[in-house]
């Protein structure tokens, strides 16, 4: 049964600071892994999707990483602002039993002004 | 449409009466799912559609539960005779029928049994 965790359940930070999100997963037969963002009482907004085949994936100023064998994925987020603050959730999908994610815990990250 | 749309947005009914929620995904994706976010836990699975195949229902956590997809579109999440366990946000997603896509979420259906 594939497993998420993620690490560390809560994070704060001031603002400016370049920070990791730490996610593993037990599986390591993945075929993608995607980071979602939570904001309170909302649904989940997509930030990276990363093939199993992929090393990393880049939009703007968040970077994920993927390293299947060993399983792990990182979030960094450069330059943090008051606007990154959420819940960070990464989520992978298996090659088999169907095509359901299995999510994390989730991080809830707040960035200090 | 542009994303994935819930209805309603929230929710609130006695202990015993029958809900139901609906997603519209987004048009042409032949995937959709239906996730249960309660308060304070991860996301778990509760049933999955995929064009025409036979649905995998394997995370409704009970009978009361049910769901159905009609013409290939809008789904119905059902709840019936709800407990106050029910309670919790509800959420839809939707994906191309292709493997490397990934999934677009709406906002959820915020279920408050009382």
């Amino acid at each position: 049964k594939q497993e998420v965790t993620q690490i560390p359940a809560a994070l704060s930070v001031p603002e400016g600071e370049n920070l990791v999100l730490n996610c593993s997963f037990t599986d390591s037969a993945i075929y993608n892994l995607q980071w979602f963002r939570q904001d309170p009482g909302k649904g989940l907004t997509s930030l990276l999707l990363i093939q199993s085949s992929q090393r990393e994936q880049t939009s703007g100023r968040l970077n994920a990483s993927l390293d299947k064998s060993s399983g792990r994925s990182t979030l960094y987020i450069a330059a943090s602002q008051p606007g990154d603050s959420a819940t960070y959730l990464c989520a992978v999908r298996r090659e088999t039993s169907g095509s359901r994610l299995t999510f994390g815990e989730g991080t809830q990250l707040t960035v200090n002004p | 449409g542009a994303g994935v749309s819930q209805s309603p947005s929230n929710k609130v009914t006695e202990k015993g009466k029958d809900v139901e929620l609906r997603c519209d995904p987004i048009s042409g994706h032949t995937a959709l799912y239906w996730y249960r976010q309660s308060l304070g836990q991860g996301l778990e699975f509760l049933i999955y559609f995929q064009g025409n195949s036979a649905p995998d229902k394997s995370g409704l956590p009970s009978d009361r539960f049910s769901a159905e997809r009609t013409g290939g579109s809008v789904s119905t999440l059902t709840i019936q005779r709800t407990q106050q366990e029910d309670s919790a946000v509800y959420l839809c997603a939707s994906r191309t029928g292709q493997y490397n896509y990934g999934y677009t979420f709406g906002s959820g259906t915020r279920l408050t049994v009382v």
